[in-house]
């Protein structure tokens, strides 16, 4: 069975600091991986994906995240935030049937 | 950039009704899916489709769900007989394959309350 973990469902950095964002995953076969986020009272919007072509994926927005099959791992990361990423993020795993994380909801501190 | 619509944004019915959520998918795209996200809870995998029929369904996609594609714009959700605990946002989401390079594209969802 897959499944994905997200921790922490509340994070908040200051304007201009590093995000980090975790996420790990459990898959029997090799997974394709995706983070999402959702800005209120909107739907999921594509971040970036996860193929196997690339470990560090590059993202919109500045976003990145690398895939580390080692650690089980996908966290998604920004070197400086912006006051517009306030939003929640989702972690997903799949193809045909997406399982998601519980989501992290992103705040920026002026 | 093409987006995926859904219709109502927000759906208010007694329980025991019937109701119906729509969604327009992208046009190039073959794949649709529905998935719900429960107040606080994560989103759920409801159910895909693709050339007319269900390709997979979760244990949540029981007898009162159905969907259907009945035009070439149009894909549908209906819930039978609503229950209370079907109170939740549900998203319609389009993909042109069922690979991974060509991810799912949401729509905004339409939230659903049963009374």
């Amino acid at each position: 069975a897959q499944s994905v973990t997200q921790l922490g469902s509340h994070v908040s950095v200051s304007e201009g600091a590093l995000v980090l964002l975790r996420c790990n995953y459990s898959s029997s076969v090799p997974p394709y991986l995706f983070w999402y986020v959702q800005y209120p009272n909107q739907g999921l919007q594509l971040l970036l994906k996860y193929t196997s072509a690339a470990t560090l994926v590059k993202g919109i927005n500045g976003f990145e995240a690398e895939f580390k099959k080692s650690e089980t791992s996908f966290h998604l990361t920004k070197p400086s935030a912006h006051m517009s990423d306030a939003a929640e993020y989702f972690c997903a795993l799949g193809n045909e049937k997406l399982t998601f994380g519980t989501g992290t909801r992103l705040t920026i501190i002026p | 950039e093409p987006e995926v619509t859904q219709t109502p944004s927000h759906q208010v019915t007694q329980m025991g009704q019937e109701v119906i959520l729509r969604c327009v998918p992208i046009s190039n795209h073959l794949y649709f899916y529905w998935y719900r996200q429960i107040l606080g809870q994560k989103v759920e995998f409801l159910v895909s489709f693709y050339n007319n029929e269900i390709s997979e369904k979760s244990e949540i996609f029981d007898d009162q769900f159905s969907v259907e594609r009945p035009d070439g714009s149009n894909f549908t959700l209906k819930i039978r007989s609503t229950k209370l605990e079907d109170s939740a946002m549900y998203f319609c989401a389009s993909s042109e394959a069922m690979i991974s390079n060509q991810p799912q594209h949401f729509g905004d969802g339409t939230r659903l309350s049963i009374l």
